[in-house]
């Protein structure tokens, strides 16, 4: 499985924008990049994916390099709920195994 | 709204019981997954389903069993719990072709004492 690098922790205040970033230096070009997000004695839920193009839903938008070797999830307005582990995550098109790594843990100061 | 479930949400049990934790979806997802996860730790991929009949073991090797005879259950059985084996347990599904990902239950947190 190729792996990706997230910083362990990063800290932002309420309703100010969050940049969590994600190296993936070893994509392949057929991996997608997902970011799934796990809230505390919660399993993980998934946030937005993407290929090549950056992508927005009502959660958050993706920004990926041109390269692809480095992408960036953006939380426009982060609230205290936002505070979780947040993963990113490269999917092989044609496997469905996930890894997971240690993700980046999110700390939303009021 | 959970589309899967999992049962229980905590459980303590003696060493040397038998356990079976149980998950189950409503969405006819093919693919279905058991993570462990310690508290602060990463997830590790235990066990995995293509379908009914199917079941692989993950990255992570683990002295627990799985079986898929329905398609919408995939319960995962201690023959004989231990210590080490207390942890938070998470399913997951995934439709086959859906590119979007999984949706996961709120885990069962497991102590052996």
């Amino acid at each position: 499985d190729a792996k990706t690098t997230q910083p362990n922790s990063m800290e932002s205040n309420e309703e100010e924008p969050v940049h969590l970033p994600c190296n993936h230096s070893t994509i392949s070009g057929t991996d997608y990049i997902h970011w799934y997000r796990q809230l505390p004695s919660q399993g993980p839920e998934y946030v937005i994916h993407g290929l090549t193009s950056n992508v927005n839903n009502r959660m958050a938008s993706l920004a990926i390099a041109e390269d692809r070797k480095s992408s960036t999830l953006i939380l426009h307005r982060a609230t205290l709920r936002d505070a979780a582990v947040y993963y990113c995550i490269l999917r092989e098109t044609n496997f469905n195994k996930f890894y997971f790594g240690s993700g980046t843990k999110l700390n939303v100061k009021p | 709204e959970a589309d899967i479930y999992q049962t229980p949400r905590y459980l303590v049990i003696g060493t040397g019981k038998k356990i079976t934790l149980e998950c189950s979806q409503t969405m006819g997802h093919d693919k279905m997954y058991w993570y462990q996860q310690d508290p602060g730790m990463e997830l590790h991929l235990i066990h995995y389903s293509y379908g009914v009949n199917s079941t692989e073991k993950g990255d992570l090797s683990s002295e627990s069993t799985v079986s898929r005879i329905r398609t919408e259950h995939f319960p995962l059985t201690l023959e004989s719990a231990r210590p080490s084996h207390t942890s938070q347990y998470l399913c997951a599904s995934s439709e086959y072709f859906r590119l979007r990902g999984y949706t996961f239950g709120s885990g069962t947190r497991l102590t052996v004492v």
